[in-house]
């Protein structure tokens, strides 16, 4: 069975840095791509940040890059998400997910998420 | 960038009654269209992917459809647990995924 698990949320003043972690097992981690998708209190749905397994190709949405960066261990299928100078724009509920196998155009598995609220 | 908009913004139904909701892109392509429903405090479930096909484990009475700009969530007979948050998604844009801004579907 996937499980994905966020952890590493809390509260920053703006500026702060904080590590978001996700713990995967129940699949083969290294050979799969990994996103980050946030979603800001009473709001949408926003993609953050991609990973493939290889760490050969990295993307992030324009909101956060040059402050973000997300990297993984595979041989302890962690994924990770680094946040520098946050903003209180930044305040969400962060989720791991796990596009699809077969084309990576949606997400099959979604981690529970964790909250990051940036506030003075 | 193509952009997808919702509608309604929410809608007030009981349950067995079947409903219909819209995702429109601004502008075609080469779409293939997802839809996600979130309840609260949770995190979004893949529904349907490719516009028609059901993920694993998604009941019959949910199917989708459309195409170009025009895409459709259907759901016959509602559950009390359907009330839910829906998300349609695409990934045209690559390599961001774009998500539309949602339909609550609330019970009357």
């Amino acid at each position: 069975e996937v499980q994905l698990v966020e952890s590493g949320g809390g509260l920053v003043k703006p500026g702060g840095s904080l590590t978001l972690s996700c713990a995967a097992s129940g699949f083969s981690f290294p050979t799969y791509t990994m996103d980050w998708v946030r979603q800001a209190p009473g709001k949408g749905l926003e993609w953050v940040s991609s990973i493939s397994g290889g760490h050969t190709y990295i993307y992030y949405a324009d909101s956060v890059k040059g402050r973000f960066t997300v990297h993984r261990d595979n041989a302890n299928n962690v994924l990770y998400l680094q946040m520098n100078n946050l903003r209180a724009e930044d305040t969400a509920v962060y989720y791991c997910a796990k596009p699809s196998a077969i084309d990576e155009l949606n997400f099959d598995y979604w981690g529970r998420g964790t909250l990051v609220t940036v506030s003075s | 960038d193509i952009v997808l908009t919702q509608s309604p913004a929410t809608l007030s139904l009981s349950p067995g009654e079947t409903t219909t909701l819209s995702c429109r892109a601004s502008q075609s392509g080469s779409i293939s269209l997802a839809w996600y429903q979130q309840k609260p405090g949770q995190a979004p479930r893949l529904l349907m992917y490719d516009a028609s096909k059901r993920a694993t484990g998604i009941p019959a009475r949910f199917s989708g459809s459309g195409s170009g700009t025009d895409f459709t969530l259907t759901i016959s007979g509602l559950e009390p647990e359907d009330f839910a948050i829906y998300y349609c998604q695409h990934r045209v844009n690559w390599p961001r995924y774009t998500f539309g801004q949602g339909t609550k579907l609330e019970m009357k």
